[in-house]
């Protein structure tokens, strides 16, 4: 059960555009389309952004958006605002029936 | 609205057992799987455990299996997790979520704030 692996740190002007990726393996990313992304900022709880790798529930901004190539899965935040400012966790089903976080991103918006 | 609020951590010393809760209002909880969460103090998310909305599957991280156990009692909507022999690298935040996808999509959409858990001597 190792962490997905995720950059540590990114960073992104305000209106640009960035990716965050997620790395697994086959027994995860690659074998399920089950990733989720999460944001969390300081001291508050996760917040579910994207789920079944492309998904979005109600209410989060269609800036946010998400994909998958093999074992990568992306997350894209388009029109990067101030409020993005937060952590950002992957998450995949596992072939073990388990879930596997990422290591987190922490996205700074300068 | 959904609500998820943990309760039952605390200061705890090494080897000894805590049970942690987590009432659910606003939903119907018997409808949905539920997992526990956890994060260290300055660290990223750990997944720890899930029960299945009928609690016919459990299944646990490889980091707490064996010694903690995952429960639910449906009829006080409540979730609970049982910590036995507890480390010192148990110390942690623990949130508790709930999962609207299906067997295995594990989708987590709604969480509590956590409870804090510090096991020390």
């Amino acid at each position: 059960q190792s962490a997905l692996t995720q950059p540590a740190s990114l960073s992104g002007s305000p209106g640009q555009s960035i990716a965050i990726s997620c790395t697994g393996t086959s027994s995860d990313v690659g074998g399920y389309n089950y990733v989720s992304w999460y944001q969390q900022h300081p001291g508050k709880a996760p917040k579910l952004m994207i789920y079944d790798v492309t998904k979005r529930p109600s209410g989060v901004s269609d800036r946010f958006s998400g994909s998958k190539s093999g074992n990568t899965a992306s997350l894209t935040i388009s029109g990067l605002q101030a409020e993005d400012e937060a952590y950002y966790y992957c998450s995949s089903y596992t072939s073990s029936s388990t879930l596997v976080f990422g290591g987190g991103t922490k996205l700074t918006v300068l | 609205q959904v609500q998820l609020v943990e309760s039952g951590g605390g200061v705890v010393q090494p080897g000894r057992s805590l049970r942690l809760s987590c009432a659910a209002t606003g939903f119907t909880f018997s409808s949905y799987g539920m997992h526990w969460v956890r994060q260290a103090p300055g660290k990223g998310l750990e997944w720890v455990a899930v029960i299945w909305y009928d609690g016919s599957n459990r299944y646990y991280a490889d980091s707490v299996k064996g010694r903690f156990a995952i429960s639910r009692d449906d009829s006080k909507n409540t979730l609970y997790l049982q910590m036995n022999s507890l480390r010192a690298e148990d110390t942690a935040v623990y949130h508790c979520a709930r999962d609207i996808g299906t067997s295995n999509q594990y989708i987590l959409d709604h969480w509590g704030q956590g409870t804090l858990v510090t096991v020390s001597s």
